[in-house]
């Protein structure tokens, strides 16, 4: 069985600091990790992929990857008021396992408040 | 920017009836999924599809379920038989390629409430 576990929140943080927001996975072959982006009652959006160990960053996004411990993270910096949403993790499997084709696993998300 | 369309944007049924949920995935797109939310969970896998035939299916998909891509832009998700726990968000998302740098795009949801 698949899981994906993240913090449900909600996590407050002041505006201008930095968020951190964390995941961990169970399967241990997973290969290609997202974040997505979701307001309440809208659809994901895609903010992040990480496929390798170590860090990506996009603007004010940095993902970071450590397979060996089955941890994903994102930080944003400068947070803004707009950045208030739900954050999902989610997994997928490799392509030698139907990756391509599998859905994604979602965790359940995290709540992030920016207070003005 | 191309995006993943989907319609109506609220479907409102009876219990048993059926209903046709409708995307138009990014149209260089080769992989299409469709997902449910049931409010205040988590977004579930629903159902894969590719080259004309489901790649991959979750227990959830059961016979009551179908999809099709009836023409070369459409890609449904067909409920025989609504029940009230049927009641969720459901997403379409599609994905250019199978290698791990090709992401999935989701639409902006159907909310679909059964009575």
């Amino acid at each position: 069985q698949k899981e994906v576990e993240q913090n449900s929140g909600p996590l407050s943080v002041p505006e201008g600091a930095i968020a951190s927001l964390n995941c961990t996975y169970s399967d241990r072959v997973s290969q290609s990790f997202f974040w997505y982006r979701q307001y309440s009652g809208k659809s994901p959006e895609l903010i992040m992929s990480i496929y390798s160990n170590g860090d990506k960053e996009d603007g004010r996004f940095t993902a970071q990857l450590n397979k060996a411990s089955q941890y994903v993270s994102l930080l944003i910096r400068d947070s803004q008021p707009s950045d208030s949403a739900t954050y999902l993790c989610a997994v997928n499997p490799p392509v030698y396992r139907g990756g391509g084709a599998d859905g994604l696993t979602f965790g359940k998300g995290t709540h992030l408040i920016i207070q003005p | 920017e191309p995006e993943v369309t989907q319609t109506p944007s609220h479907q409102v049924t009876q219990m048993g009836q059926e209903v046709i949920l409708r995307c138009v995935p990014i149209s260089n797109h080769l992989y299409f999924y469709w997902y449910r939310q049931i409010l205040g969970q988590k977004v579930e896998f629903l159902v894969s599809f590719y080259n004309n035939e489901i790649s991959e299916k979750s227990e959830i998909f059961d016979d009551q379920f179908s999809v099709e891509r009836p023409d070369g832009s459409n890609f449904t998700l067909k409920i025989r038989s609504t029940k009230l726990e049927d009641s969720a968000m459901y997403f379409c998302a599609s994905r250019y390629g199978v290698w791990t740098f090709h992401e999935q795009y989701f639409g902006p949801g159907t909310r679909l409430t059964v009575t």
